[in-house]
């Protein structure tokens, strides 16, 4: 079955350390996307890409990194300068240039920092 | 600026009907989502629609209004596996999708 994968679900790290959260589609989606979602609030754009080798900061980019050097992979490294990193983050999906094209998600991260 | 509105919560009863309303104001409009999200998991896609009416799809239908910046999602025959959030995403003049909070809904026997 086609779909997205991020992983791992539940992650904890020590503040000051950079963590990188993996995610994977094997949907042939040219476009990925990186949301954080935060209790009484709407998914927020980190980043997103639209083709291998190119990527674009969305809405909260400041203390995140990402890359891609696969169609399949889209990986989301959260810095040391990111203020505020703990949080539900959500990789996803979609098909380019089609109307309605609806977002696949994966089932998450849940980020903590201490 | 752009802002999309849902209640933050509402209660129903199973078996029963309920409507969530999501109302908008962003730069443009060239389509409206709804998804739902069950606690922990992903969101997953429910409607779509851009010309104004009503979209039904089995228990769920979803209307739109582009003249009211309106929007509402009608659940029937509510089951206990309906309680999950329910988000409405609007995507505005650059195509960019502009999200809701969500609106947590909570079945009872």
């Amino acid at each position: 079955d086609g779909g997205i994968t991020q992983s791992p679900k539940y992650l904890f790290r020590k503040e000051g350390q950079n963590v990188t959260l993996s995610c994977e589609q094997n949907l042939n989606h040219d476009a990925m996307y990186w949301y954080r979602q935060d209790p009484g609030q709407g998914l927020r754009l980190i980043y997103y890409s639209q083709i291998v080798n190119d990527f674009q900061k969305g809405d909260i980019a400041e203390g995140y990194s990402v890359s891609r050097e696969k169609k399949e992979s889209f990986p989301l490294t959260v810095t040391s300068a990111q203020k505020n990193p703990t949080a539900f983050y959500l990789c996803a999906s979609s098909i380019l240039g089609r109307e309605g094209s609806p977002l696949h998600f994966g089932n998450g991260t849940r980020l903590t920092v201490t | 600026g752009q802002n999309i509105d849902q209640p933050t919560e509402m209660t129903a009863t199973e078996g029963a009907i309920v409507q969530i309303n999501c109302t908008y104001q962003t730069s443009g409009f060239n389509g409206l989502f709804w998804y739902q999200q069950h606690a922990g998991e992903a969101p997953t896609f429910l409607s779509y629609n851009v010309l104004d009416g009503l979209e039904e799809k089995g228990r769920f239908s979803s209307f739109l209004s582009r003249s009211k910046g309106y929007s509402y999602l009608l659940l029937k025959e509510l089951q206990m596996k309906d309680s999950a959030s329910y988000l409405c995403a609007v995507v505005d003049s650059n195509y960019q999708l502009i999200w809701g909070a969500g609106t947590k809904l909570i079945i009872k026997p």
